[in-house]
């Protein structure tokens, strides 16, 4: 079945460092893939998403690029901030919705 | 987007007892789902409820232990029976929803749920 494998946490920065999480998935059809993001305290909220491959997701400075040659959706930011602490999940959608395992980040001042 | 709303927002509760955890969104969907997040964890699907038709459960999870409700398009409830420390987690109702020509899904804030 499908499956998403992500960079496990948790992960700490200091604050303007370049982020990467790592996320990779398997699927029998052609997904959507998304990143989620969980504040504390919070509900989850979508964060960026791609429909097909080669398509670049991006919001609030995170970017993700649909790579079906290696079947991944690595998250980047350029420079973080403390307001990014959170939990990070990435899922794709074939029939259902499947979520990574998620990764904790701390940003530090 | 689509607003979801759920109650309560947090419950401690005596083993053996059930919770009901109620899911209201702001315009009518088709499909509803609910979700596991224990402590830590991923998100796990419980079920999907449809209006008008039982819910579909995922492997794992039995009508017995965690009955739904779907009584019409903007609503759902979710019930945890027969509580044991193992059910404490967070609950979530989500959605899906056309946004800009694909699927989206849209989650509420959660209910956590601690059993004593």
């Amino acid at each position: 079945g499908d499956s998403v494998t992500q960079m496990e946490g948790p992960v700490t920065l200091s604050e303007e460092a370049f982020l990467t999480i790592n996320c990779t998935y398997t699927a029998t059809g052609y997904p959507s893939l998304f990143w989620y993001v969980q504040y504390p305290g919070e509900g989850l909220q979508l964060l960026l998403k791609a429909t097909k491959a080669d398509d670049k997701g991006s919001n609030k400075g995170f970017e993700a690029t649909y790579r079906k040659e290696t079947t991944s959706f690595h998250l980047e930011k350029g420079s973080v901030q403390v307001s990014d602490s959170a939990v990070y999940f990435c899922a794709l959608v074939d029939e259902k919705l499947t979520f990574g395992t998620g990764t904790r980040l701390t940003i530090i001042p | 987007s689509a607003v979801i709303s759920q109650k309560p927002s947090r419950d401690i509760c005596q083993r053996g007892t059930s919770l009901t955890i109620q899911c209201q969104v702001d315009s009518q969907v088709t499909m509803m789902f609910w979700y596991r997040q224990q402590p830590g964890q991923s998100l796990t699907l419980i079920a999907t409820a449809n209006q008008g038709s039982e819910a579909t459960y995922e492997s794992g999870f039995v009508i017995d232990k965690f009955p739904i409700s779907r009584p019409n398009l903007t609503f759902s409830t979710l019930t945890v029976s027969n509580m044991s420390p193992e059910d404490s987690s967070i609950y979530l109702c989500s959605v899906k929803r056309l946004v800009g020509g694909s699927d989206e899904q849209f989650f509420g804030p959660g209910t956590r749920l601690t059993v004593l």
